[in-house]
């Protein structure tokens, strides 16, 4: 159970567009998804917390316009990259927990597969 | 602020010798402590977790963790290594100091197990 799909697992861009990542929690309702970002042979920056209904929540030095995160519904978040430049070029990996409240102190994420985003 | 440091980038042991990942931690209260796996390209698995109770935490695929709050270490150990089991690992501290209890994660550890 609590499996999270990510959707694509690669994609190439060129400079300029738009790129959208969905993720998904298939067997579960997440009110909260978070979005991480990992360079290569680096660790895991968490970009922003998707929150179901209302606005995300963004970690310092996120642009929130360049960034768009879009979480409409109880197993679907997105993350739309906005006019994609190479410095975007990233592994973006999203994650969310059926475990909400207090309770979710001690349980652990799950991890979609990751996007691979390559701009041109 | 909670944090996490591994202090090794790599790790190499031989196939069927123990392995041990190091990680410690800084936390104000409570640790809630995990340990992730990632392998090339993919999101990452979830091995193991402390948060109260038995100070050695068993997890998957053969891991375990020793919890040792005088030391404010969380090791990662297997006792007999597998050439599969060559990945990135992560430890991680839940932030409790906002309202999304966040995973911090330390920088990871590459483990490479020689055949």
């Amino acid at each position: 159970g609590a499996v999270v799909s990510q959707h694509p697992s690669w994609v190439i861009c060129k400079s300029g567009t738009s790129v959208k990542i969905e993720c998904r929690s298939l067997d579960f309702q997440a009110t909260t998804m978070f979005w991480y970002r990992q360079f290569p042979k680096q660790s895991l920056m968490l970009m922003a917390t998707s929150n179901e209904g209302s606005k995300a929540t963004y970690e310092q030095g996120v642009e929130k316009d360049k960034f768009l995160i879009n979480h409409a519904s109880l197993t679907l978040s997105t993350l739309t990259v906005t006019s994609a430049h190479p410095e975007d070029s990233s592994f973006y990996i999203c994650s969310a927990s059926p475990v909400t409240g207090p309770s979710s102190y001690n349980s652990p994420l799950h991890f979609g597969n990751g996007t691979r985003l390559t701009v041109t | 602020a909670q944090s996490v440091a591994q202090p090794e980038d790599q790790v190499n042991v031989a196939e069927g010798n123990p392995l041990t990942v190091k990680c410690t931690y800084s936390v104000s209260g409570n640790p809630y402590l995990f340990w992730y796996v990632q392998y090339p390209n993919r999101g990452l698995q979830f091995l193991l977790k402390y948060i109260t109770g038995d100070n050695l935490v068993k997890g998957s695929y053969g891991f375990e963790a020793e919890f040792n709050k005088s030391q404010t270490s969380f090791h990662l150990k297997k006792p007999s290594a597998l050439v599969s089991d060559s990945a990135l690992y992560f430890c991680a501290v839940r932030d409790l100091g906002g309202a999304t209890n966040k995973l911090i994660f330390g920088t990871g550890t590459l483990l490479a197990v020689q055949p």
